[in-house]
């Protein structure tokens, strides 16, 4: 079965640092997006990508964050500025519809550790 | 908004007995709900997905969930516990008009006991 995978498993960056997280959805899911995870915690929406733009984004992705897609099968996240509450588990999630009609697939995950 | 909350972060079950993790949703329009399963180290694999067909959904593993409008919930249940069922259980609900967009809830943490 296809899987989302992402890359690095884990990162471990200093504070201030830029980091790029990157993601290989499934090849012909059209929706994508980040989650994240801080230890503890809800996963959160971060933002969603549709037609290479933002098609919604919530309150943490601030303008230190921002999401690429460079080819036709990544899709990366870069923080630009890394601070300690960035730590956390980022997931990468595709699905082929939006609307809620098929659900997303997410990968493993890349955990952020921020010194 | 749309909102999920999970009654109790932890659920401690012995192993074949039942297994229920509570879910209740809040939406202002016909929500699509969602369980899904964390092992460590992993990331979230579908269990099960209510998309306004049957309000009895079956999943993965044994698992299934009941769609109750009237109580706007939509709890996880498996009749039989099983060792590899440890996990970390959320309920996520998705606004049909936002583009798939997931929220989940807090989480549930089973543990199985021999």
């Amino acid at each position: 079965e296809p899987e989302v995978t992402q890359t690095p498993s884990h990162q471990v960056t200093q504070m201030g640092q830029e980091v790029i997280l990157r993601c290989v959805p499934i090849s012909n899911h059209l929706y994508f997006y980040w989650y994240r995870q801080i230890l503890g915690q809800k996963v959160e929406f971060l933002v969603s990508f549709y037609n290479n733009e933002i098609s919604e984004k919530s309150e943490i992705f601030d303008d230190q964050f921002s999401v690429e897609r460079p080819d036709g099968s990544n899709f990366t996240l870069k923080i630009r500025s890394t601070k300690l509450e960035d730590s956390a588990m980022y997931f990468c999630a595709s699905t082929s519809q939006g609307q809620g009609l098929t659900p997303l697939h997410f990968g493993n995950g890349t955990r952020l550790t921020v010194t | 908004a749309q909102s999920v909350t999970q009654l109790g972060s932890h659920v401690s079950v012995s192993e074949g007995a039942l297994v229920l993790l509570r879910c209740n949703y809040s939406s202002s329009v016909p929500p699509y709900l969602f369980w899904y399963v964390q092992y460590p180290n992993q990331g979230l694999q579908l269990l099960l997905k209510y998309t306004s067909a049957a309000t009895l959904v079956k999943g993965i593993n044994g698992f299934e969930a009941e769609f109750k409008k009237s109580e706007t919930s939509f709890h996880l249940t498996k009749p039989s516990a099983h060792m590899s069922d440890a996990a970390e259980y959320f309920c996520a609900v998705s606004d049909n008009n936002q583009g798939g967009k997931l929220i989940f809830g807090q989480g549930t943490e089973l543990s199985v006991k021999p």
